[in-house]
């Protein structure tokens, strides 16, 4: 079993809607999470990050940590043409370096 | 600010041939960071260097694989003689000396390899 599992998609939803992005994940002792996005050939960036449970908003982005259920999702509201990429979780153990990632998701935002 | 910043962005070798790829961190960032992602994988952790230091290469493969972070310049990975399979986006990541729990990494636009 890998340690984050991500459905790979293709997501495709129409400008406006809003996306749900999710990860699984097995090792308990994951306390940071990340949410990255990464357009077409260009390296990762940033998006969001938590620690432990909870939820966490930026402008139309919001995450969530359930780990109880070793779960986490991202949520981006009026989702926008732009907003088309692949977007990656990533989580690492306290005082951690070396992130673990998912194979990410690809998301077409549609006009 | 300039962002990470890697070169060569593309990088085509035969087989047997050397890969050099350079990675100059952020400006303050003293911690550099190395992830392979191969086709249809998720990135994967290589190694971890501060200035002259390697602190964790677990992640490398155990022969050809290399990688320096010197005083001046910018942070190396090598490849000697390089296979098919090494054909992947290699990824710098850096990071300042972390003031919470983690080191936020920030990533560069990548070296994409193509062997032949």
């Amino acid at each position: 079993q890998k340690e984050v599992e991500q459905d790979p998609g293709p997501l495709s939803v129409p400008e406006g809607a809003i996306v749900s992005l999710n990860c699984t994940y097995s090792n308990s002792a994951f306390q940071y999470f990340m949410w990255y996005r990464q357009y077409s050939r260009k390296g990762p960036e940033l998006l969001m990050y938590t620690y432990s449970s909870g939820n966490k908003e930026d402008g139309r982005f919001t995450a969530q940590v359930d780990k109880s259920s070793k779960y986490i999702s991202l949520f981006i509201r009026d989702s926008q043409p732009s907003d088309s990429a692949t977007y990656l979780c990533a989580m690492t153990k306290n005082s951690g370096y070396a992130l673990n990632f998912g194979k990410g998701t690809s998301l077409l935002v549609t006009p | 600010n300039a962002g990470v910043m890697q070169n060569p962005r593309h990088l085509v070798r035969r087989r047997g041939q050397e890969a050099r790829l350079r990675c100059s961190p952020m400006k303050g960032h003293s911690h550099v960071y190395w992830y392979r992602q191969l086709p249809e994988e998720g990135l994967k952790f290589m190694v971890y260097l501060q200035k002259e230091n390697i602190i964790d290469e677990s992640g490398m493969p155990k022969e050809r694989f290399s990688a320096e972070f010197p005083k001046e310049g910018p942070s190396i990975l090598r490849i000697q003689q390089v296979v098919r399979g090494d054909s992947a986006a290699y990824f710098c990541a850096s990071s300042p000396v972390p003031t919470s729990g983690v080191d936020t990494q920030y990533f560069g636009p990548g070296t994409r390899l193509t062997v032949l």
